[in-house]
C-alpha cells in the first residue's frame, strides 16, 4: 500500500496568515484527497485533488480558501489562507491507487492551531 | 446522499471483553465499505474492508461482514487489548461511477477505551 508523508506534522499560526501543507506519496496513485478534521469530529472532505488540473471542491469550501496544486501524481499541496481560529484542525492528505472498491491510505495529519 | 451512522460512544471495555461497534449505511450505488483506526495523535490506518455482499473483512482479530439485507457492516472482536484503545471510523465507497466515484463517507467515529 501507498506510505504518504504530510508536512508541516503540527504548526502554530497567527490570524491572517496562510499555511502551505504538503503531502508525498510514495509511488503514483490514481487519485488524492484533503479531509478536514475538526477536534474530537470524525473526516469532512474538503476536496479532491486531480493531477494536472483545478481540484474539485465539496460544497461548503472554496478555492479561495483552499486552494490546491497536484502536478504529477505523487504530489499534493493544500493551503489554508487567511487563517482564523475556527480553522484550528487536523489537515489529513489521502491518496488510492485504483477504482472505487480500492481503499484509501491517510497521512498522518497537519495538526494546525491559529491564535 | 450516502451516509453512515456508527453507534453512540464513548465505548469502555476491560480486557479480553467482547467488542461491537455498530455501523450501517445508506447509499445509493454498489458501496465498498471499510473500518479504520485512528490512535492518539496520529493519521487513520485501513483496519479492514469489504467489497461486495456477504464478504468478510478481517485483520489483528477485528472482523466485519457486509450486510447488504441490512445494510449492515457490524465490526466485531472476540478479546480486546489495552492496545486497541483508538477511535474507530466506519466508511464507504462509491464504486458505481457516478460523481461521487471513489469518495470516502464517513461515520462519526466512535471512541474505544480499554482498561486492564
Amino acid at each position: 500500500s501507498a506510505v504518504i508523508s504530510q508536512k508541516p506534522s503540527r504548526d502554530i499560526c497567527q490570524r491572517g496568515t496562510s499555511l502551505t501543507i504538503q503531502c508525498q506519496v510514495d509511488s503514483q496513485v490514481t487519485m488524492m484527497f484533503w479531509y478536514r478534521q475538526q477536534p474530537g469530529q470524525s473526516l469532512t472532505l474538503i476536496a479532491t485533488a486531480n493531477q494536472g488540473s483545478e481540484a474539485t471542491y465539496e460544497s461548503g469550501f472554496v478555492i479561495d480558501k483552499f486552494p490546491i496544486s497536484r502536478p504529477n501524481l505523487t504530489f499534493s499541496t493544500l493551503t489554508v489562507s487567511n487563517m482564523s481560529p475556527e480553522d484550528s484542525s487536523i489537515y489529513l492528505c489521502s491518496a488510492t491507487q485504483g477504482t472505487g472498491n480500492q481503499p484509501q491510505h491517510f497521512g498522518d495529519g497537519t495538526r494546525l492551531s491559529i491564535l | 446522499g450516502d451516509s453512515v451512522t456508527q453507534m453512540e460512544g464513548p465505548v469502555t471495555l476491560s480486557e479480553e471483553a467482547f467488542l461491537t461497534i455498530n455501523c450501517t449505511y445508506t447509499a445509493t450505488g454498489y458501496p465498498s465499505l471499510f473500518w479504520y483506526v485512528q490512535y492518539p495523535g496520529e493519521g487513520l490506518q485501513l483496519l479492514l474492508k469489504a467489497t461486495k455482499a456477504d464478504d468478510k473483512g478481517s485483520n489483528k482479530g477485528f472482523e466485519a461482514t457486509y450486510r447488504k439485507e441490512t445494510t449492515s457492516f457490524h465490526l466485531e472482536k472476540g478479546s480486546v487489548q489495552v492496545s486497541d484503545s483508538a477511535v474507530y471510523f466506519c466508511a464507504l465507497s462509491d464504486s458505481s461511477g457516478g460523481t461521487s466515484y471513489g469518495k470516502l463517507t464517513f461515520g462519526q467515529g466512535t471512541i474505544l477505551t480499554v482498561h486492564p
